[in-house]
């Protein structure tokens, strides 16, 4: 069945570091691959998504870029701020209707950035 | 602006109770789906819905009922309350769209079991 690993928190940065999330998955065909992002005490919310080979996903300064070779979604951000500060999810889905965009999850990343 | 609402924010219940959570979305959305999140374990689907009237299992439906009337509504039945039930449940609602939209998810439901 599909399966997405990505790496294990939590992970300390200091604001203005560089951050970087790896993800990879296992999936029959060609599935969308997503970001979520939890804050403290939230629900999930999209942070980025990209639905085939060598698209990039990008939002709030946030890159990842889908690998099709390597299986692989990673996130990255260039600069951290203290609000970014949160659980972040790698996910896929895939296209077929009866399978209803149910999502699969990556165990989450905890992410806490400090002043 | 509602969204994905959920009730109830909190919950204990005791060994053997029974309860529902409910789910409601008002997107007019067809997929809608019910998810437990348990620490290091990201998110689990445990039942989901394509439409009214259609629903099926996900990865951990033991233990847990749904049924799906209308378009805006979801509950999930707890039947009969184990402590391995305490988690975080989180509905969540789609467009179809081939497996290209953002899933939208509710602020969640911390249920204790004690």
């Amino acid at each position: 069945g599909d399966s997405v690993t990505q790496m294990e928190g939590p992970v300390t940065l200091s604001e203005e570091a560089f951050l970087t999330i790896n993800c990879t998955y296992t999936a029959t065909g060609y599935p969308s691959l997503f970001w979520y992002v939890q804050y403290p005490g939230e629900g999930l919310q999209l942070l980025l998504k990209a639905t085939k080979a060598d698209d990039k996903g990008s939002n709030k300064g946030f890159e990842a870029t889908y690998r099709k070779e390597t299986t692989s979604f990673h996130l990255e951000k260039g600069s951290v701020q203290v609000s970014d500060s949160a659980v972040y999810f790698c996910a896929l889905t895939t296209r077929r209707k009866a399978a209803g965009n149910k999502l699969t999850f990556g165990g989450g990343t905890r992410v806490l950035v400090k002043p | 602006n509602a969204g994905v609402t959920q009730t109830p924010k909190f919950q204990v219940l005791k060994t053997g109770q029974s309860m529902t959570l409910q789910c409601a979305q008002d997107m007019n959305h067809e997929y809608m789906s019910w998810y437990r999140q348990d620490p290091g374990m990201g998110l689990r689907l445990i039942h989901y819905s394509v439409g009214a009237g259609i629903t099926d299992q996900g990865e951990v439906p033991n233990g847990y009922n749904v049924s799906r009337s209308t378009t805006e509504d979801f509950p999930l039945r707890l039947l009969s309350a184990a402590p391995s039930q305490t988690s975080v449940y989180f509905c969540a609602s789609s467009y179809s769209g081939g497996g290209n939209t953002e899933a939208f998810f509710g602020q969640g439901t911390r249920l204790t079991v004690v």
